[in-house]
């Protein structure tokens, strides 16, 4: 079945400065490719998505980029504010398995 | 409007005792899940429901038994609790199988003494 890896597990960083979670994943037959953000006590949230037929998509201060053919794909946000302080899940999902297998996590810091 | 609600928010209880979680949407999505996350975090999924039927059982133990009466509803029932049953069910719905955007429900913390 599908393995999903997440880097690095925990994270700190400076207000302002930027933060890059990679995640790698086993089988090439995956074709879609969340990320979620889960605040403390909170339900996890999904913050931006990207399929297969594209290598990058963005949404403000947040990015995705995928490489295929190494099976590895990467959350970048720019300009880090406190209220990005969460876990972050990547997830990889394959339509012959009819389900959508999260990461480990990575818990982001942002300190003021 | 509480788009996905499950009830109860906290549950605390023995060993040996069933519980249910109940779940329900209001975004009328065709697929329901049933993720467990422990500890440490990690999300698993348990169960999947598509229009009522029963798509994925991630080899989860045979003492829960997911129910989906209709396709806004999946409820979560488990027997005979064990201490390894602590931690917090989430239910969420999709619009699709595969491929879509998962809605989670607040979730449910349960607490196994």
């Amino acid at each position: 079945g599908e393995n999903v890896e997440q880097h690095p597990s925990t994270l700190s960083v400076q207000e302002g400065d930027s933060a890059v979670i990679k995640c790698t994943y086993s089988d090439s037959a995956s074709n879609y490719f969340p990320w979620y953000k889960q605040e403390l006590g909170k339900r996890p949230q999904l913050i931006i998505d990207i399929r297969s037929n594209v290598g990058e998509k963005k949404d403000q201060r947040i990015a995705v980029t995928l490489n295929k053919t190494a099976k590895h794909f990467s959350l970048h946000i720019t300009e880090t504010q406190p209220e990005d302080s969460a876990v972050y899940f990547c997830a990889v999902a394959d339509a012959s398995y009819d389900k959508v297998i999260f990461g480990p996590g990575t818990s982001l810091s942002v300190i003021p | 409007d509480t788009a996905v609600s499950q009830t109860p928010k906290y549950l605390v209880t023995q060993m040996g005792n069933d519980k249910s979680i109940k779940c329900e949407q209001n975004l009328g999505h065709d697929t329901m899940y049933w993720y467990k996350q422990d500890s440490k975090k990690f999300l698993k999924i348990m169960f999947s429901y598509n229009n009522k039927e029963l798509i994925i059982n991630e080899t989860v133990p045979n003492r829960f038994s997911p129910k989906s009466p209709d396709k806004a509803h999946l409820n979560l029932h488990i027997n005979s609790l064990e201490l390894g049953d602590s931690a917090v069910y989430f239910c969420a719905s999709s619009r699709r199988l595969v491929g879509g955007e998962l809605f989670f429900g607040e979730g449910s913390r349960l607490t196994v003494l």
